[in-house]
């Protein structure tokens, strides 16, 4: 079962910046933090990760507590194009082929 | 980007019948994966493959399926013999390894849609 809890659904508007959140809160020391999202039934695509520190890609920036208990995904300028649903997943770091393990997600809609 | 490709993207075969779904991994990576997801639920794990065996499986990689890696390129699942219930979508990953800058990012491809009538 997925160790992570999201909400179920958020909406944003087009231009403004989307912050999706995530608790895990029985989080270990050895796991990361993972974000994909899947549009519209394609192939879930990776975002972003982290294990401690804040991290930014040209996607999305995450911000992870000190705890590590919670974690915010930010979209900057959120567009129609980055309607999905967004997964948060804990995987340990550097195991191999840990695989992912998959939970229902926030399905989020941006709107014009 | 060198991405994962599968094949075909929609397959329609009859109860009963063998399927092969296909996989190009991304070249360099050395874990493969197999996940499908049924229309409107999660998307779930099936199988772990490295250095040619199977790593991890989930309950639902029972005796009807395999994967097999008979190149240096391809990564297939095979579902034996077809039930209603496989009709789902079926997706293709894999990941690098510590060694790679990607580490064990994981990445998958767009997808087989297999519907079984």
């Amino acid at each position: 079962d997925a160790k992570t809890t999201q909400p179920t659904s958020m909406d944003c508007a087009e231009g403004r910046a989307a912050n999706l959140p995530c608790n895990h809160s029985t989080i270990s020391g050895n796991e990361y933090v993972y974000w994909y999202r899947q549009i519209h039934s394609q192939g879930p695509q990776y975002i972003i990760h982290g294990l401690k520190n804040n991290e930014t890609n040209e996607m999305a920036s995450l911000i992870i507590t000190e705890d590590r208990k919670s974690s915010t995904l930010i979209l900057p300028h959120a567009t129609l194009r980055d309607t999905a649903v967004y997964y948060c997943i804990v995987r340990v770091a550097y195991s191999g082929n840990t695989p992912l393990v998959f939970g229902k997600g926030t399905r989020l809609s941006v709107i014009a | 980007e060198p991405e994962v490709t599968q094949t075909p993207s929609h397959q329609v075969t009859q109860m009963g019948q063998e399927v092969i779904l296909r996989c190009v991994p991304i070249s360099n990576h050395l874990y493969f994966y197999w996940y499908r997801q049924i229309l409107g639920q999660k998307v779930e794990f099936l199988v772990s493959f490295y250095n040619n065996e199977i790593s991890e499986k989930s309950e639902i990689f029972d005796d009807q399926f395999s994967v097999e890696r008979p190149d240096g390129s391809n990564f297939t699942l095979k579902i034996r013999s077809t039930k209603l219930e496989d009709s789902a979508m079926y997706f293709c990953a894999s990941s690098g390894g510590p060694a790679l800058s990607s580490g064990n990012t994981i990445y998958f491809g767009e997808g087989s849609w297999l519907t079984v009538v």
